[in-house]
């Protein structure tokens, strides 16, 4: 069965980074889309960017453009997502997901969704 | 900015027919999916494709999509089903979230 199974709770200073791990098994890692969202306390879900295993193409949201990177290390089936220059408004839960497809045409990403999710990793930033 | 919109909050009897909103421009020209998310859970699709359910999800969730609104439709609601819904769409190189709906069931 898939599971994607993430790193523990991390609490971290102001402007310091952080590095969220998301193991994946149960299909072939390099078959499928991982992404990545974030749910601050008590609010919605936000997109954060994705990575395509395969070829280590990544495609960011705009607004963390320059603070964030996502990785993959096939050798482990390991995802990987880093933020820099925290701050107290990123304090959230992470999640990672499995997209449910891999060819990165429009046609094909605007029916993709995400089937498969991270138990999801607390990070708090605070001084 | 792409922007999807949903209500706050809805409010159904058990039993009876709860239907969220969610409406964005042209959003009918996109593919929706909808998640469910129960407290300290990690969310679940319940629909994508703006009709399709997994395998898993019970036949009592449907969904619709014209026009700039897509609907989430849970039939003879359970006190189960008492989450927050989010849907999400496709558009211009970034998935969006709608910023959810608190489902309660009484």
């Amino acid at each position: 069965q898939v599971q994607l199974v993430q790193s523990g709770a991390e609490v971290k200073k102001p402007g310091a980074s952080v590095k969220v791990s998301c193991k994946a098994s149960g299909y072939t890692f390099t078959n499928f889309i991982i992404t990545w969202v974030r749910q601050a306390p008590g609010q919605g879900l936000e997109w954060m960017g994705w990575i395509r295993p395969s070829s280590d193409s990544t495609n960011y949201v705009q607004r963390l453009q320059g603070r964030v990177t996502m990785a993959a290390d096939t050798s482990t089936s390991t995802a990987y997502m880093e933020l820099r220059s925290l701050r107290s408004d990123d304090t959230a839960v992470y999640y990672c997901a499995r997209v449910s497809g891999r060819i990165l045409t429009d046609y094909y990403i605007r029916q993709y969704y995400f089937d498969y999710w991270g138990q999801g990793t607390l990070v708090t930033v605070s001084s | 900015s792409y922007e999807l919109t949903q209500p706050p909050s809805v409010s159904v009897s058990p039993g009876q027919t709860a239907s969220i909103t969610c409406s964005g421009d042209k959003l009918g020209h996109k593919y929706a999916s909808w998640y469910q998310q129960k407290p300290g859970q990690s969310p679940v699709v319940v629909i994508y494709q703006n009709n399709k359910r997994p395998s898993g999800i019970p036949e009592r969730f449907s969904g619709s999509n014209s026009g700039n609104t897509a609907t989430l439709t849970i039939s003879g609601t359970q006190a189960i089903d008492e989450a927050d819904y989010y849907c999400q769409a496709w558009d211009t190189s970034s998935w969006v979230f709608g910023g959810g709906t608190e489902l309660t069931v009484l």
